[in-house]
């Protein structure tokens, strides 16, 4: 079966700019959960959306947010970037949540300049 | 910040060495799941433990979780040049069970 998919593999953005990632899970997977990976802080909670809503939330600003369709595919959102927000951002599907393994992407590496 | 902390950050063996890496949570866990992340590359899903005490093995490597539920370990007997990676460990917190990872713990093996 196919596995997790993200678009673009790869972002370079400037200071102030948005940007928009994508995440489309593995077919029957209801449950998408996003994590920003860095160097010096491991893999932090991002947020999860199952079913189209958003049941958990991380502790980042509201200048992170995301959405689920209705097909679960997911969107997560940055606005007015910021140079600490590159990284590597992950997102990862599961049946239900984490009650079952996750399986990730391949992330979205997001630079900003 | 992160809940779920690991022990070693780091560790350097030479090949055919054993190593342990521990994995210690503030509160309960419903279940205690591990990942494996390639240089480069993103988290793969290795196993879950649920049970009190439950371990299980995949052929070199053996997975445990505490009685009390707060702490597990992987072992890895005679370890090779391909176990090389970031070991993380991951649990369930809060009322809507959001995943948290573990600090992770990097492994690095000398041929």
């Amino acid at each position: 079966k196919a596995g997790v998919t993200q678009t673009p593999r790869y972002l370079i953005k400037t200071r102030g700019q948005q940007v928009t990632l994508s995440c489309s899970p593995i077919s029957g997977h209801r449950s998408v959960s996003w994590y920003q990976q860095t160097p010096g802080q491991g893999l932090q909670f991002l947020f999860e959306y199952f079913s189209e809503t958003q049941r958990n939330k991380g502790n980042f600003p509201g200048r992170f947010s995301g959405r689920q369709f209705s097909n679960s595919r997911s969107e997560m959102n940055v606005s007015t970037l910021e140079l600490g927000d590159s990284a590597l951002y992950l997102c990862a599907s599961s049946l239900d949540g984490a009650t079952n393994g996750y399986t990730f992407g391949s992330g979205t590496r997001l630079t900003v300049v | 910040g992160q809940q779920v902390m690991q022990i070693p950050q780091y560790q350097h063996v030479q090949e055919g060495e054993d190593f342990t890496t521990y994995c210690n949570s503030s509160t309960t866990l419903s279940n205690i799941q591990w990942y494996k992340q390639r240089p480069g590359g993103h988290p793969v899903f290795l196993i879950q433990l649920v049970k009190s005490g439950e371990v299980k093995k995949q052929k070199r490597l053996t997975f445990q979780f505490g009685e009390a539920k707060k702490n597990s370990s992987l072992h890895i007997t005679a370890t090779q040049t391909t176990d090389v990676g970031t070991y993380f460990c991951a649990g369930p917190r809060g009322a809507t069970n959001k995943l948290i990872f573990g600090t992770g713990t990097l492994l690095a093996v000398q041929p």
